[in-house]
């Protein structure tokens, strides 16, 4: 079956650190897989997005590389800054149906 | 500013009370779907609409019934509600409900089950 696997939070990291957020995946076939943030009081906003191996997406100073030898897709951003505080989902969807499994979420804090 | 509009923002309703949640969206996506996320969990799926058509029920309780008007909206309506149901509702659309489509979501509704 599909499941996303994602690292314990929180996360806390002074201002300009660099990032990283753990994402690991089992899936039948060939997944898309996606990045997505969510801030107090808000929906989920799409971050990026790969739908093959090898691809990597970006936005915003993130990155993510679909690893498909490691079944992984971590997100990277070289400095964070106290804008980045909320909570960050992975998530993977199947080739067949648009059926989304999200990762358990990591929170992560940027002080200044 | 978000594509898929929610409304409303927030709800507060006894036990006994039926209401409506609506979810609005004009980028001609044809999957639409609903989905409840409790506080430090993430979103769990329950309806997708595929064309105007009821494509899955993840085994959601009947005291929540979805519709689908039309291509662009998208209701949940609510009857009954317990205590447990208390949570943020998200809607969300995508272009399709093929695979590797990016799902849109809007801000939610706050619902409180009093």
């Amino acid at each position: 079956g599909n499941s996303v696997t994602q690292m314990e939070g929180p996360v806390t990291l002074s201002e300009e650190a660099f990032l990283t957020i753990n994402c690991t995946y089992t899936a039948t076939g060939y997944p898309s897989l996606f990045w997505y943030v969510q801030y107090p009081g808000e929906g989920l906003q799409l971050l990026l997005k790969a739908t093959k191996a090898d691809d990597k997406g970006s936005n915003k100073g993130f990155e993510a590389t679909y690893r498909k030898e490691t079944t992984s897709f971590h997100l990277e951003k070289g400095s964070v800054q106290v804008s980045d505080s909320a909570v960050y989902f992975c998530a993977l969807s199947g080739r067949n149906f648009n059926k989304f499994y999200f990762g358990s979420g990591t929170k992560l804090n940027v002080k200044p | 500013d978000t594509e898929v509009t929610q409304t409303p923002k927030h709800l507060v309703m006894g036990m006994t009370n039926k209401k409506s949640l609506k979810c609005e969206q004009h980028m001609g996506h044809r999957a639409m779907y609903w989905y409840k996320q409790k506080a430090k969990k993430p979103p769990e799926l329950m309806f997708v609409y595929s064309y105007e058509k009821l494509s899955i029920n993840e085994s959601v309780p009947s005291r929540f019934s979805p519709e689908c008007p039309n291509s662009s909206l998208l209701n949940l309506h609510l009857h009954a509600l317990q205590p447990e149901d208390s949570a943020l509702y998200l809607c969300a659309s995508s272009h399709q409900d093929q695979g590797n489509q990016p799902q849109h979501f809007g801000d939610g509704t706050r619902l409180s089950i009093l």
